[in-house]
């Protein structure tokens, strides 16, 4: 079952901040987060492990709550270079890398 | 250092017509994955395996088979292309560990760049 992302879009001026949430039905054991730009592959922003720990990768970091089956990334002080469509992906059991529908984030000058 | 190479980029077939996608990666990594995606519907896992020899179903496994010889390679079979299976597919693949029997995926996905299947 694919984890639920909210919103489903987001558009932005430069500066401005976000969040981009991520729950599944599911126990996780752990919470990936890629950006996809349009035409191109997904690549890689971080992984969360069960725990309950935040991670930061330059302005974009992001949390997760096991117990509440969610994950949240936050993006501050948004850049232009921002701009795709945001996924999550959830682990779980049974050993599948699951993915949600995606946010797409707009970033205008 | 190649990383995850997907073949064909582009592939027009008629209904009914058979073909196999190439994924190859050259990192040495236990866990390789087919996903599609479709407008609206993100990325959906089609079939995954945790090492040669190994392979199991994803999310939408029907009309797709795959089989996994070698560490490297890791081909999608598509067997009677239907309408349907317009996609762009993207192969994944990643280190894994785990204890006591239980896989994590502690690692990036690294994916290729994907191959634009359009049956008609």
């Amino acid at each position: 079952q694919q984890p639920v992302q909210s919103p489903q879009a987001v558009i932005l001026r430069e500066g401005e901040d976000a969040v981009i949430n991520c729950s599944s039905s599911k126990a996780l054991y752990s919470v990936h987060w890629y950006r996809q730009k349009h035409g191109e592959a997904p690549v890689f922003l971080m992984i969360l492990l069960k725990g309950g720990e935040q991670k930061g990768h330059d302005k974009i970091s992001a949390s997760f709550n096991e117990k509440k089956q969610q994950s949240s990334l936050y993006l501050t002080a948004s850049q232009l270079s921002y701009s795709g469509t945001y996924f999550c992906g959830t682990e779980g059991p049974p050993d599948k890398l699951i993915f949600g529908t995606g946010t797409r984030l707009q970033v205008f000058p | 250092n190649a990383g995850v190479t997907q073949t064909p980029k582009f592939q027009v077939l008629k209904t009914g017509q058979s073909m196999t996608l190439q994924c190859a990666q050259d990192m040495n990594h236990e866990y390789m994955s087919w996903y599609r995606q479709d407008p609206g519907m993100g990325l959906r896992l089609i079939h995954y395996s945790v090492g040669a020899g190994i392979t199991d179903q994803g999310e939408v496994p029907n009309g797709y088979n795959v089989s996994r010889s070698t560490t490297e390679d890791f081909p999608l079979r598509l067997l009677s292309a239907a309408p349907s299976q317009t996609s762009v597919y993207f192969c994944a693949s990643s280190y894994l560990s785990g204890e006591d029997g239980q896989i994590s995926y502690n690692s990036p996905l690294h994916f290729g760049n994907g191959t634009r299947l359009t049956v008609t």
